[in-house]
């Protein structure tokens, strides 16, 4: 157990439904990202949280998927009208406050699937 | 070109022996390189990490890196069917991760 919590652990929706997924991170970790991973691919990058602020978002985002961090703390990653291609595992990632040789920890995952 | 890549193996050797996994990049401003161990339906899990040019070791593990060639390996030495999983291979440049694709790896009893 690494200390990062994700819920829920499964998911499982119809096309077109929205969903949400939610991150907590390590407590002292000011830095969050967000990963998409389908079976036979690593982890592809969604987007990067610094505290409350969103840095940086994959330009392969569609404008379905949002993410917020109010507060700093956890984060939520919200598909909307969501796609059988947007099945996947999706991954909260997060980095100690400082450094750039720092490593990240990843939550469990929660693992969607679309019918 | 894929900012990191991988052979996705599967890569078999038996217990007791040496598995070499390696890794390439494309970014020479890239500033470290992980390796995490992956377990079928689990979440990546960190093994090691290396930012300076040469061997990095950590119990049966080794880290080498190689910046002039763009070159991450891991060596794992005396092998266990529990080292059995996928290793990925990430390279940190500036705020993102980039993520190989994984070698699977085998360990035979």
């Amino acid at each position: 157990d690494t200390g990062v919590s994700q819920n829920p652990r499964h998911k499982i929706t119809k096309r077109g439904q929205n969903v949400t997924f939610r991150c907590d991170p390590i407590s002292e970790h000011n830095r969050l990202y967000w990963y998409r991973q389908t079976l036979g691919q690593g982890p592809e990058f969604l987007t990067y949280f610094q505290n409350e602020a969103q840095l940086e978002k994959s330009r392969l985002l569609s404008d379905r998927f949002s993410a917020e961090r109010p507060k700093g703390s956890f984060s939520t990653l919200e598909i909307q009208r969501t796609e059988q291609g947007d099945s996947a595992m999706y991954l909260c990632a997060t980095r100690a406050r400082q450094g750039n040789y720092n490593e990240q920890f990843f939550g469990p995952g929660t693992r969607l699937t679309v019918l | 070109q894929k900012e990191v890549e991988q052979n996705s193996g599967p890569l078999s050797v038996p217990e007791g022996a040496i598995a070499s996994l390696n890794c390439t990049y494309s970014d020479r401003g890239s500033q470290s390189f992980f390796w995490y161990r992956q377990y079928s339906g689990k979440s990546p899990e960190l093994i090691m990490f290396i930012y300076s040019n040469g061997d990095k070791e950590d119990g049966r593990f080794t880290a080498q890196l190689n910046k002039a060639s763009q070159y991450v390996s891991l060596l794992i030495r005396d092998s266990q069917p529990s080292d059995s999983a996928t290793y990925l291979c990430a390279v940190n440049t500036g705020n993102q991760f980039y993520f190989g694709t994984g070698t699977s790896l085998t360990v035979i009893p």
